[in-house]
Parts: structure tokens; sequence; C-alpha cells
């Protein structure tokens, strides 16, 4: 069973766009949200995170939109650069009283190009 | 700082060998997780440890694996009577308590089953 559906498994944008990444969960006990990258050979690395009592959150080019009623949650990059190609997975965790085991979606290639 | 190592990075194995996976964290991190990434999917949850316990095994696949960790540092997965679906990137990650707190993950060690 897969708790968190991510959309869509590959994405070619042209630099300076905007790519958006999608997520959807079902465990309504999930309170933690965070997007992972990962280039080729190496572990993934957190990239920004957010919790459900705030609807967007910044960092840098990186945003995350949170729709709490939807379940849905969602990654945009803005002015996208090609360094940014790599794979980008959401994940969800909570209420594990301390274990807080990721349950990560399925990941999307994400290629810029110049 | 020093972050998360996993050795080896590679490790050829033929069927029905045991293998051990190890995995150092980040100095005084108490959580300690293990992740199974298959080729072109998600990771998935294995084992928590807190300290040198390990509340949480509801992951491991099989009863052909196991892990430990000692010291509150160093852990061992390992994988008996291996079997070709058990080829895939084992991830070791580690956090600092476990409560929302970032996991930091390592490179990875690809297991490839003959």
């Amino acid at each position: 069973q897969q708790q968190v559906k991510q959309s869509p498994q590959s994405l070619i944008v042209q630099k300076g766009g905007i790519p958006i990444i999608n997520c959807a969960y079902e465990n309504t006990a999930f309170d933690y949200f965070p997007w992972y990258q990962q280039f080729p050979g190496k572990g993934p690395a957190l990239l920004i995170a957010i919790r459900p009592d705030v609807s967007e959150k910044k960092e840098g080019r990186f945003t995350i939109s949170f729709n709490k009623s939807a379940k849905q949650f969602s990654l945009h990059i803005m002015d996208s650069q090609p360094g940014d190609s790599a794979t980008y997975f959401c994940a969800a965790s909570g209420d594990n009283f301390g274990n807080e085991k990721l349950t990560f979606g399925t990941g999307t290639r994400l290629t810029i190009i110049p | 700082g020093a972050g998360v190592s996993q050795s080896p990075s590679n490790k050829v194995t033929e069927k029905g060998k045991d293998v051990e996976l190890r995995c150092d964290p980040i100095s005084g991190h108490t959580a300690l997780y293990w992740y199974r990434q298959r080729l072109g999917q998600g990771l998935e949850f294995l084992i928590y440890f807190q300290g040198n316990s390990a509340p949480d095994k509801s992951g491991l696949p099989s009863d052909r694996f196991s892990a430990e960790r000692t010291g509150e540092s160093v852990s061992t997965l390992t994988i008996q009577r291996t079997q070709q679906e058990d080829s895939a990137v084992y991830l070791c990650a580690s956090s600092l308590s476990g409560r929302w707190d970032t996991q930091y993950f390592g490179p990875g060690t690809r297991l490839t089953v003959l």
C-alpha cells in the first residue's frame, strides 16, 4: 500500500522555468512533510520541509505548498537551473512517538535543459 | 563535521551468501534508520534504532534480515542467505533524537546479488 503518491515520474523543464512536483498522502496522522534531493551515487539530502500548521514555506528558490484538506503538497522550484537536475522525493512522517520513519514517494527525475 | 558514512560502497555477492553492511552515524545522533532503495523507486523503511534499541523493525522484509547497533553508534545490517530480490541500495540515516529532526543520509551501499 503506497501511502505517499508522487507525480510526475519524470519532468523536463527549460532553464528559468518553474518545475512543479506533486504529492498526495493518505495517512491523516502525518504531520511532517520533507522534500529530499538526490544526485546520482549520493544519498538523499533534505531540501525543505513543512509542518501542516502553515500552507506555504519558502527557502531560497524552493517553495512547498501544502493543502491539508486535500492531503496534498507540492514543490515548486523558481528560476530553475541545470544544477537542479536531480531526483526529488517527497516524504511524510508523524505520530510515531519519536520514531520519525519516513514514508517516501516514488521520486521525480527532474532535468533542466539550458 | 563528518557526515554519515557507510561501508562498503559496493558489494557483489552470490545468491545464498550472507552479507554485512555497516553504518557510522553522525556523532551524537541517537536515532538511526535503515532504508532500502530499489532501482528507480523510492526508499522503503527497514528498521529504526533509538540508542541501541530497535523499537520498530516493521520494515524488515523477512527473517533473513537483522540489524544491531552498539555503543549508540555503529550499526550493522545483516542479510542472510541473500536472494536476487535483495539487490538494492541500502541507505542509512541518522538524526539528533527523532521527532522532526532532519534525517541525514549516508551515500548508501549498492548490493548486487548474482
